[in-house]
């Protein structure tokens, strides 16, 4: 079973970058796509992107200008990079895996870190 | 743009069966898988039903999906205390090319 253990800074100024990784253990990467989910305090899931082994992208669309994806094999880890925070962007961050086979998804959101909350506050 | 709405209550007694409604307002749901996840107190959300209808390894058999045109649905018979959680619908956006959730539906074990 596939376990994911993530890390990143939990307290941010305003204009800061927000970093964040999840480690990826009991399992390779193969064809999945890794993801990046957000909760606001109190509000629903937000879907931030995924990314996969061949370094393919997706973006949410209201957050894609501000984020960017990595992923580093060697290290079995892929990272989230959130440019410019504000206050909006506090809230709870997953990473999290979509199972895919050859592009096909499987099950998506089968695995998930176990959170790191990030506030935004001067 | 996919808008998937739930309600964002629900409520049942134990050994009752309830269900939780997911539509949407254009055709990703029709076209697309929806699966749901169900979110602890405290907790990460954990995959509870996918594709529709299946149900991961562990999941209990009194969990089950549905789907019909616009429209999917998780129930929940027997209901159990330890379920009193909130339940996410999700699926993928073809239009947006993204994942898209659900608001969320909080269910309250009376």
């Amino acid at each position: 079973q596939v376990q994911l253990q993530q890390w990143g800074a939990g307290l941010l100024k305003p204009s800061e970058t927000l970093s964040l990784s999840c480690a990826v253990s009991g399992g390779s990467f193969s064809d999945d796509y890794w993801s990046w989910i957000r909760q606001s305090p109190g509000k629903g899931l937000e879907w931030i992107g995924e990314i996969n082994q061949s370094g393919s992208t997706n973006y949410n669309p209201s957050l894609k200008s501000r984020v960017a994806l990595s992923l580093d094999t060697s290290k079995n880890q892929f990272s989230l990079n959130v440019s410019s925070v504000t206050a909006a962007d506090t809230a709870v961050y997953y990473c999290a895996r979509v199972v895919s086979v050859f592009g096909v998804v499987l099950q998506p959101f089968d695995s998930w870190g176990q959170g790191t909350l990030v506030t935004v506050a001067s | 743009q996919s808008v998937l709405t739930q309600p964002p209550s629900a409520s049942g007694t134990p050994g009752q069966r309830v269900s939780i409604s997911c539509s949407e307002s254009s055709s990703d749901i029709e076209s697309n898988y929806v699966h749901w996840y169900q979110q602890l107190p405290g907790m990460a959300p954990t995959l509870l039903i996918f594709k529709n209808s299946q149900r991961p390894s562990g999941v209990p058999a009194r969990f089950s999906g549905s789907k019909s045109g616009t429209s999917a649905s998780l129930a929940i018979s027997g209901l159990q205390s330890e379920d009193e959680a909130d339940y996410y619908c999700a699926t993928w956006d073809d239009s947006l090319g993204a994942w898209v959730f659900g608001g969320g539906t909080k269910l309250t074990v009376l």
